[in-house]
Order: structure tokens, then C-alpha cells, then sequence
């Protein structure tokens, strides 16, 4: 099956400063990747959806400047949390379409992200 | 707003048995999808429902629609201690292909 890889998996930073998260798709092209935001026994809560070559599309409440996305190419995007801060600590998770009209999504082991 | 809601919360059963996990939604779907999720990880997708089929097998796993009642359940049969996991259901609706997300039943199955 198609394997979506996140690095790192596990990232602890200090309050300020940025973290940048990569979600690969391995064997696939990804024309769509999700970034989604899952605090402890909760649901995933849908950042922002990203296509490559194109500005991703945020969700209602969340702050784009923060939250910088780049979807370079067909296999890699990257989520970048800036200037960190405690309440930005949450389990991050990434998932990948192959083609925009499949509902199949594969999803990424995740990134535990701690700010101290 | 979040779509399709897990019933119960939390599952606690001896392994062997039957697992059933619920899930209700508000508004017309197309498509109702069920995953798992083991503790830490990303999500691995089980079944994928369309709202004009009714059942679904896969495995040990049946899938139910109804879509008079905006419900849908997972049975895990025979269960094992490697089921422990939190299982989600997502629906998606309109013209998205976005599944939005309920917030999940933690199945734990006791060896």
C-alpha cells in the first residue's frame, strides 16, 4: 500500500522558536497532502489542505503566519510551526491523496511536537 | 463543526469477544470511512461505506450504513489484544473529498 513518512517523529523546542515537520509520500504522488492537529483523546482537527505548487487553504481559526505550509513538489510537504509556544504542543499528523478525486487518504505516523 | 460522532467513548472488553462501535452524523454524506489509530501513530484506513450500501465486510470487520437514522457501525469480531486502538469514524459530504473526523472510541481488548 502507499506509505506517507513524517519527520521527525518526535521534536522538543524551545519557546520562540520554529519547527519544521516533513511529510513525504513514498511511493506515490500526492496531488493533495492534509495537515491535521490532534490533541490527547481527541479527533483530528484539519489545519489546512495543500496542493502542490499552490498556496495551501487554511481552515477557519488557523493562523496562517503560524502555520507555514509549503508543498514543493509532488511527494513532500513541509509544515512549519513559527515561534513556538506552549499550546502549540499537540501530536501533528499529515495525510496524502493520490488524485484529487479519491476519497483514500494515507496518513502519516505523525509528529509528537513538545514546546517548553 | 465536527461531523460523525463515536459511541461509546471507551471500550473495554476480553479478548474473543465482539466489539461493536457506533457512529452518528448530523447532515447527508457521501461517504462514511472507518480507521484505526494505535496510540502515538497515524491513521490507517479500514473501510470506506458508500451512502447507497447498507454492509460491508472486511475480515473481521463489518461495516453498517443506515442512512434513516445517520448512523453507522464497526463490529470487530473475535477480538484480539492487538485491536486495542482508538477507532474513528469520518464522513464527507457535498463536493469535498475531506473526511471530517468524530472523535474516536478507545477499544482496549484484555489478553
Amino acid at each position: 500500500g502507499a506509505v506517507v513518512s513524517q519527520h521527525p517523529s518526535r521534536v522538543i523546542c524551545k519557546s520562540g522558536t520554529s519547527v519544521k515537520i516533513e511529510c513525504r509520500s513514498l511511493d506515490f504522488q500526492a496531488t493533495t497532502m492534509f495537515w491535521y492537529r490532534q490533541f490527547p483523546k481527541q479527533s483530528l482537527m484539519l489545519m489546512a489542505t495543500s496542493n502542490e505548487g499552490s498556496k495551501a487553504t487554511y481552515e477557519q481559526g488557523v493562523e496562517k503566519d503560524k502555520f507555514l505550509i509549503n508543498h514543493a513538489s509532488l511527494t513532500l510537504s513541509t509544515l512549519t510551526v513559527t515561534s513556538a509556544h506552549p499550546e502549540d504542543s499537540s501530536f501533528y499528523i499529515c495525510s496524502a491523496q493520490a488524485a484529487a478525486t479519491t476519497y483514500e487518504q494515507y496518513f502519516g505516523p505523525g509528529t509528537r511536537l513538545t514546546v517548553t | 463543526s465536527q461531523q460523525g460522532e463515536e459511541d461509546p467513548q471507551a471500550l473495554s472488553i476480553q479478548e474473543g469477544e465482539n466489539a461493536t462501535m457506533n457512529c452518528s452524523y448530523k447532515t447527508s454524506i457521501n461517504n462514511l470511512q472507518w480507521y484505526r489509530q494505535n496510540s502515538g501513530r497515524g491513521l490507517v484506513h479500514l473501510i470506506l461505506i458508500r451512502s447507497n450500501e447498507r454492509e460491508k465486510h472486511s475480515g473481521r470487520l463489518r461495516v453498517t450504513l443506515d442512512t434513516s437514522k445517520k448512523s453507522s457501525s464497526l463490529l470487530i469480531t473475535a477480538s484480539r489484544a492487538a485491536d486495542t486502538a482508538s477507532y474513528f469514524c469520518a464522513t464527507d459530504s457535498g463536493g469535498s473529498y475531506i473526511p471530517t473526523f468524530g472523535r474516536g472510541t478507545s477499544l482496549i481488548v484484555h489478553p
